[in-house]
């Protein structure tokens, strides 16, 4: 079967360090990955997307990998602030279009003082 | 420039009602969708719309209709509720894929339904 699959746990972490998330996929070929982060009662604000020919992708303090051999993709924030407080989404894009997206059920991220 | 805007914010329907959950985006976007997100679920496609005229079902479209007369607006109708369909659904919008393959989609803040 064809899964997605997010730490369920949230992840605590002092501020200044790098978070790292991880998104591993099983039985899919997409063709892109994105993270998203949502807010309590808020809906998903894109950060990053990553093609299947890429292997990393920068964004200021963000960072994501992507390895299609293991079926997975990190997400790390560099120097991180309890601002990044937040759940962070894994969004696999199987068509190409960014119309369908099939999602992860999020990572938890606490970043403490 | 008010992205996508969604309404009600909240809602609270009786068993058999039906309603409707709107969404309108001002980007000129040719790509809309519905998602539901359930607690430990993760968000799950409803039902998409690759332009006006023009729609098809998602992961779970049971229980629900949608139509696209415009570019702008992609309602999402119950067309008798169940407790079942109580949860947050979301609308989100892109551009078409021939502008810039692997879009960023645009979501809207939610709508939170209670089915009692």
């Amino acid at each position: 079967s064809q899964k997605i699959e997010q730490n369920s746990e949230a992840l605590n972490i002092q501020e200044g360090k790098t978070a790292t998330l991880t998104c591993n996929y099983t039985n899919y070929s997409p063709a892109y990955l994105q993270w998203y982060r949502q807010d309590p009662g808020r809906g998903p604000v894109f950060l990053l997307l990553i093609r299947e020919n890429e292997k990393e992708k920068r964004k200021e303090r963000l960072k994501v990998t992507f390895d299609t051999t293991l079926k997975q993709s990190l997400f790390h924030i560099t120097a991180s602030q309890p601002a990044d407080s937040a759940t962070y989404l894994c969004a696999l894009d199987l068509t190409g279009g960014g119309n369908k997206l099939t999602f992860g059920t999020g990572t938890q991220l606490k970043v403490e003082l | 420039n008010a992205g996508v805007t969604q309404t009600p914010k909240f809602q609270v329907l009786k068993t058999g009602q039906s309603m409707t959950l709107q969404c309108a985006q001002d980007m000129n976007h040719e790509y809309m969708s519905w998602y539901r997100q359930d607690p430990g679920m993760g968000l799950r496609l409803i039902h998409y719309s690759v332009g006006a005229g023009i729609t098809d079902q998602g992961e779970v479209p049971n229980g629900y209709n949608v139509s696209r007369s415009t570019t702008e607006d992609f309602p999402l109708r119950l067309l008798s509720a169940a407790p079942s369909q109580t949860s947050v659904y979301f609308c989100a919008s892109s551009p078409s894929a021939g502008e810039s393959r692997g879009n960023t989609i645009y979501f809207g803040e939610g709508s939170w339904l209670t089915v009692v």
